[in-house]
């Protein structure tokens, strides 16, 4: 059965540093998401991604964070100066269609930040 | 605002017991809601949804407009249903954005 999956599955940045989170969504999936949680707290929305643009973000995905689909394969979550409350898991996930709300998840990247 | 709560951090049974894992939301419109589990060293993955009104792995959950719930409900217990349990709203700006509860775990003892 295909699956979304995620690499690294641990990173370990100081802060000011760039990372690059990266996503294999399934293969014949149309939109693509991010979502993080922090630790003892909700999953939180970050950004959705169709037909190469964004279709919504959130209040936390600021100006230091940037979503791209370099190759029609994969799509990364890159953060260009990491803060310590950046630290947290960021799950990649992938739909079909809009309508069923189906989203099928990555296992996760666990960010931390020193 | 769009919000979901789950008011259980925790919630512990036996083996055989009935569970109801609650879920209250905030949303002005038709809300999509959805349970979404999480075992242990897996993934989030949908459990069901309430515009398809199924049972899955013994589990429904009913949407209640005037109580704002959307309960997940099993009348027996087994112990492969322990896992962290989250509640999610559909927002409504039709771009797939979920928002999530805070998650329930469950607990289901021998």
């Amino acid at each position: 059965e295909p699956e979304v999956t995620q690499t690294p599955s641990h990173q370990v940045t100081q802060m000011g540093q760039e990372v690059i989170l990266r996503c294999v969504p399934i293969s014949n999936h149309l939109y693509f998401y991010w979502y993080r949680q922090i630790l003892g707290q909700k999953v939180e929305f970050l950004v959705s991604f169709y037909n190469n643009e964004i279709s919504e973000k959130s209040e936390i995905f600021d100006d230091q964070f940037s979503v791209e689909r370099p190759d029609g394969s994969n799509f990364t979550l890159k953060i260009r100066s990491t803060k310590l409350e950046d630290s947290a898991m960021y799950f990649c996930a992938s739909s079909l269609t809009l309508s069923s709300y189906e989203q099928y998840f990555g296992p996760g990247t666990r960010l931390t930040v020193t | 605002a769009q919000r979901v709560t789950q008011p259980e951090k925790l919630l512990s049974v036996f083996k055989g017991a009935p569970v109801e894992l609650k879920c209250n939301y905030s949303y002005s419109g038709s809300p999509e809601l959805f349970w979404y589990v999480q075992y242990s060293r897996q993934r989030l993955q949908l459990l069901l949804r309430h515009i398809s009104r199924e049972s899955i792995k013994g589990f429904t959950a009913d949407l209640n407009k005037g109580e704002t719930s959307f309960h997940l409900k099993k009348p027996f217990a087994q112990e492969e249903d322990s896992a962290m349990y989250y509640c999610s709203l559909g927002g409504s700006s039709n771009t797939g954005k979920l928002i999530f509860g805070q998650g329930t775990t469950l607990q289901v003892k021998p």
